[in-house]
């Protein structure tokens, strides 16, 4: 079975630091990782994945994510927020050798970004 | 532009009433899902297709139905059996299965 974990619910950034939102996950093969982001009463948006190659991969808005097999985590960064980075983030994994709905996305509980000015 | 419609965008569901929530996609793809969202508990799969006339459960299927008559539309049924309907839906799509998925932006149903 496949798993991810975001361990914060909550992060606060000061305007023009860097953030890190933190993404473990489980899984039995390699995995495929996302990140996507919810602004208030909106669907998600797509950020950026990993499915092989590069570990650093650059994403949309700025964003970047470090793909860490011993650590099994794929935290989200970037290195100076913006206020109107807050928003809700969701990192989700997919085991591709599963069979069945496992083979579908899970998504972790998501995490609060608030970008203070 | 293409995208993903969801309507309506809020909605109000009597006790032992069936409600249908309406997903309509133009990216041409191919698969299709549906989410619950709860506060605090991210994004859980109700049903999903990945073809037109085919759906399979997801991990929350229980007092929900679908249909996949055209590719464009994936339309949900929340029946009388769902006894906690409450909650924010949200339908994506993908190209296929396990490709990046695009979100509408939601249905508020809440029970009066």
């Amino acid at each position: 079975a496949q798993s991810v974990a975001q361990p914060e619910d909550q992060v606060n950034v000061a305007e023009g630091n860097p953030l890190t939102v933190k993404c473990t996950y489980s899984v039995s093969g390699n995995p495929y990782l996302f990140w996507y982001v919810q602004y208030p009463n909106r669907g998600l948006q797509f950020l950026l994945k990993y499915i092989t190659g590069d570990n650093l991969v650059k994403g949309s808005y700025g964003f970047e994510a470090e793909f860490n097999k011993s650590q099994t985590s794929f935290h989200l960064k970037k290195p100076s927020a913006l206020v109107s980075d807050s928003a809700l983030y969701f990192c989700a994994v997919r085991d591709p050798i599963s069979s069945g709905s496992a083979r579908q996305l899970t998504f972790g509980s998501g995490t609060q970004l608030t970008v203070l000015p | 532009d293409g995208g993903i419609t969801q309507s309506p965008k809020y909605l109000f569901r009597k006790e032992g009433q069936n409600v249908t929530l309406s997903c309509e996609q133009n990216l041409n793809h191919d698969a299709m899902y549906w989410y619950r969202q709860d506060p605090g508990q991210g994004l859980r799969l109700i049903y999903y297709s990945q073809i037109v006339n085919d759906f399979q459960k997801g991990d929350i299927a229980e007092g929900y139905s679908v249909s996949r008559e055209k590719k464009e539309s994936f339309p949900l049924t929340v029946t009388s059996a769902q006894k906690n309907p409450t909650a924010f839906y949200l339908c994506a799509s993908s190209m296929q299965v396990g490709q990046p998925q695009h979100f509408g932006d939601g249905t508020r149903l809440s029970i009066l």
